[in-house]
């Protein structure tokens, strides 16, 4: 069965870290790009960054390029998400997922407050 | 960016009902290798979402057939023949041909 497991998420103040992982299961994690996408509270899907296979290529949106960095460990099938300065915007439910979508995890939830 | 705009925003259906979502590109979705990069996601309600569609008409394995999508550049519709109870929620499109990947705004399914 595959799983998609993400953790470190919580309450941090603006400008401050925060550390996203997700532990992957059930399937051969370095055959899969892999990507992290956020939802804001009442909001829609937003696409925030995906990995190539190795961690060879990475893409960001706009709004997180120079904060945001994500890095996989194809040893330890996980993925994870590095977000730095973080800003009240970011607050949202991050989901990691394939990178062909077919696969997502329950989500954590980030917030970003003083 | 390309905007995905999806109609209705809302939409009630009785069961047996079938529906129709559209979802329109500001660019044309068809990629350079042939392929057209849209896919079509549920997300039930408290849920993660849930890759129904891809490349525009095929099914995920393991999803009803009732659900088949459809178009090409630009224009594009998802139907589901015959609602089910289980079928409430969100339903996004989705573009991955240009970058960043985009989503519609959504849109919500009742039952009545």
């Amino acid at each position: 069965e595959v799983q998609l497991v993400e953790s470190g998420g919580g309450l941090v103040q603006p400008g401050r870290s925060l550390k996203l992982s997700c532990a992957a299961s059930g399937f051969t994690f370095s055959d899969y790009y892999m990507a992290w996408v956020r939802q804001a509270p009442t909001k829609g899907l937003e696409w925030v960054a995906s990995i190539s296979y190795d961690g060879g290529s990475t893409y960001y949106r706009d709004s997180v390029k120079g904060r945001f960095t994500i890095s996989r460990d194809n040893a330890k099938s996980s993925l994870y998400l590095q977000m730095d300065s973080l800003r009240s915007e970011d607050t949202a439910t991050y989901y990691c997922t394939t990178g062909s979508f077919d696969y997502w995890g329950q989500g954590v939830m980030v917030t970003v407050s003083s | 960016d390309v905007v995905l705009t999806q109609t209705p925003p809302t939409l009630s259906a009785t069961i047996g009902q079938s529906v129709s979502i559209s979802c329109r590109s500001s660019q044309s979705l068809l990629d350079s290798d042939g392929d057209t990069y849209l896919n079509w996601l549920l997300q039930r309600p408290g849920q993660s979402p849930q890759l129904l569609i891809y490349s525009v008409s095929n099914l995920e394995s393991g999803v009803p057939n009732r659900f088949s999508g459809s178009g090409s550049e630009t224009d594009f519709t998802l139907k589901i023949s015959g609602v089910e109870a289980e079928d409430l929620g969100v339903y996004y499109c989705m573009q991955a041909t240009h970058a960043p990947l985009t989503f519609g705004s959504g849109t919500k399914l009742e039952i009545k």
